[in-house]
C-alpha cells in the first residue's frame, strides 16, 4: 500500500510570510501526527489528529496550528515565519489503537522548509 | 514522562551483531518501548517494539530488562546499510513519541 505522502518536499520562505504543508496518510489511517526536526532540538512532537480532532499538543507557539479532513489528510499551517522555523516537517500516520501498539507509527520522508 | 537515555554514537563492524542499548527508568507499567531509525534525514523507520518480553522479527531483536528500566536493540549481522540513527522511544502522553536524541551508529567496512 502507498505510505505516507507530504508535499511538498522542499521549500523556501522568507520571514513573516506563513507556510501550510500537506500530509496524505496511509489510506484506512485515521490518526495523523506532525513532528519538527531540528539539529538543536532533535525531533519534536507538534500535534496529532484524529477524525478531524486535535488530540494532543506538543509545546509550541500558537503560529502553529493544523487541521484534519474528513478523508483524513492534514495540513499544518505556520504564520509570521521566523529564521528558527527551518526544519525538516515529517507527518506520521497511524490507524486504531491496536496497530498503534503493534507498529507504531509510519513515518513520510518530510517537507524540508527553509526560511530566508 | 517517560524519558530515553542513549549513547550518542557508537561504530560496529560490518557482518559483526550491533548492540544499541537504551535507559529509560521512569517507564510506565503499561508503555511500550519503541526502536526507530533514521537514515540521512528521510522519515524514521519502524524497527520493533515490546513491553516487557524479549521480542525478534526479520529486522532485530529487542532485549528487554525484567525491571524494564533498559533495553538493547540487535543488530545481528550488521551490514553499511544499517548506518543510521537509532532512537529508542517511549510514547508519553496521548500519542506522542518522545524520540531523544538517538545514537548515530556507523557500520565500518
Amino acid at each position: 500500500k502507498a505510505g505516507v505522502t507530504q508535499t511538498p518536499r522542499y521549500l523556501i520562505k522568507t520571514r513573516g510570510q506563513q507556510v501550510t504543508l500537506s500530509c496524505s496518510p496511509i489510506s484506512g489511517h485515521r490518526s495523523v501526527s506532525w513532528y519538527q526536526q531540528t539539529p538543536g532540538q532533535g525531533l519534536q512532537f507538534l500535534f496529532e489528529y484524529f477524525s478531524e480532532t486535535q488530540r494532543n499538543k506538543g509545546n509550541f507557539p500558537g503560529r502553529f496550528s493544523g487541521r484534519q479532513f474528513s478523508n483524513s489528510r492534514s495540513e499544518m499551517n505556520v504564520s509570521t515565519l521566523e529564521l528558527g522555523d527551518s526544519a525538516l516537517y515529517l507527518c506520521a500516520s497511524s490507524s486504531e489503537i491496536y496497530d498503534r501498539e503493534v507498529y507504531g507509527y509510519t513515518f513520510g520522508s518530510g517537507t524540508r522548509l527553509t526560511v530566508v | 514522562d517517560a524519558k530515553t537515555t542513549q549513547p550518542p554514537s557508537m561504530d560496529c563492524a560490518e557482518g559483526r551483531a550491533a548492540n544499541l542499548p537504551c535507559n529509560h527508568s521512569t517507564i510506565s507499567g503499561n508503555e511500550y518501548v519503541y526502536w526507530y531509525r533514521q537514515i540521512h534525514s528521510q522519515g524514521p523507520q519502524y524497527i520493533i517494539h515490546g513491553l516487557k518480553n524479549n521480542e525478534t522479527n526479520e529486522m532485530a531483536s529487542l532485549i528487554i530488562t525484567e525491571d524494564r528500566k533498559s533495553s538493547t536493540l540487535i543488530l545481528p549481522h550488521a551490514t553499511l546499510r544499517d548506518t543510521a540513527v537509532y532512537y529508542c522511544i517511549v510514547r508519553v502522553t496521548g500519542n506522542q513519541f518522545y524520540f531523544g536524541t538517538g545514537t548515530s551508529l556507523t557500520v565500518i567496512p
